[in-house]
């Protein structure tokens, strides 16, 4: 069975940095492309970031280019996205998703499994 | 960036009605959109990939269809549990957006 599971959110202050990670299990965790997807409070969602199975290919979302960093432990299992310079927009649940198995740049690329979210509030 | 924009942004329909939600993008995008329904709450579950392709396990009264800017999601007879937000994204090229998503209500 896939699991992914987030963790890592809270509040943080406007300029702060929070690290989250997503554990993953029931799946070959290298041969797929991970995604960070968030949805700010009542609103729809929005794709953040993106990286290969090997590492090799790393996207980001304009909004946190420069400011968030995604990258992956293959002996965890882990996916995780480093947020500096936080702002009171990015306030949203984020969620780890796992991408199709094919290349990112395929055009058949889609998130098939899902993490429960967690919530990242940034506020003075 | 593709723009993606469904319609309607909210219905109301009865068990057993034909449902249909529509999503335009700002350029061609082949066939590479998929639709995925959030409950509140829960994370996003995949329904369809590639326009039509039915992912395993979801009913078959969902279904995908469409290619180049104009893409439908139809519901062939509405469920109970077929209530939540529905969301198309395109996978065309990066970055990857969604629609601003379809509120489903049961009446």
């Amino acid at each position: 069975e896939v699991r992914l599971v987030e963790s890592g959110g809270g509040l943080v202050k406007p300029g702060g940095s929070l690290r989250l990670s997503c554990a993953t299990s029931g799946f070959s965790f290298s041969t797929y492309s991970m995604n960070w997807v968030r949805q700010a409070p009542g609103k729809g969602l929005e794709w953040v970031s993106s990286i290969s199975g090997r590492s090799t290919n790393i996207y980001y979302a304009d909004s946190i280019k420069g400011r968030f960093t995604i990258s992956r432990d293959y002996a965890k299992n882990a996916l995780f996205l480093q947020m500096n310079s936080l702002r009171v927009e990015d306030t949203a649940v984020y969620y780890c998703a796992r991408a199709s198995p094919y290349d990112i740049l395929s055009g058949y690329y889609y998130f098939d499994y899902w993490g429960q979210g967690i919530l990242v509030t940034v506020s003075s | 960036d593709i723009q993606m924009t469904q319609s309607p942004s909210s219905l109301s329909a009865s068990v057993g009605d034909r449902v249909t939600i529509t999503c335009r993008s700002s350029q061609s995008i082949t066939s590479y959109l998929n639709w995925y329904q959030q409950k509140p709450g829960k994370a996003p579950k995949l329904l369809i990939y590639a326009a039509s392709s039915l992912q395993s396990g979801v009913p078959s009264t969902f279904s995908g269809s469409g290619s180049g800017t104009d893409f439908a999601l139809t519901i062939s007879s509405l469920q109970p549990e077929d209530f939540g937000t529905y969301y198309c994204q395109q996978s065309y090229s990066s970055p990857w957006t969604f629609g601003q998503g379809t509120k489903v209500e049961i009446k």
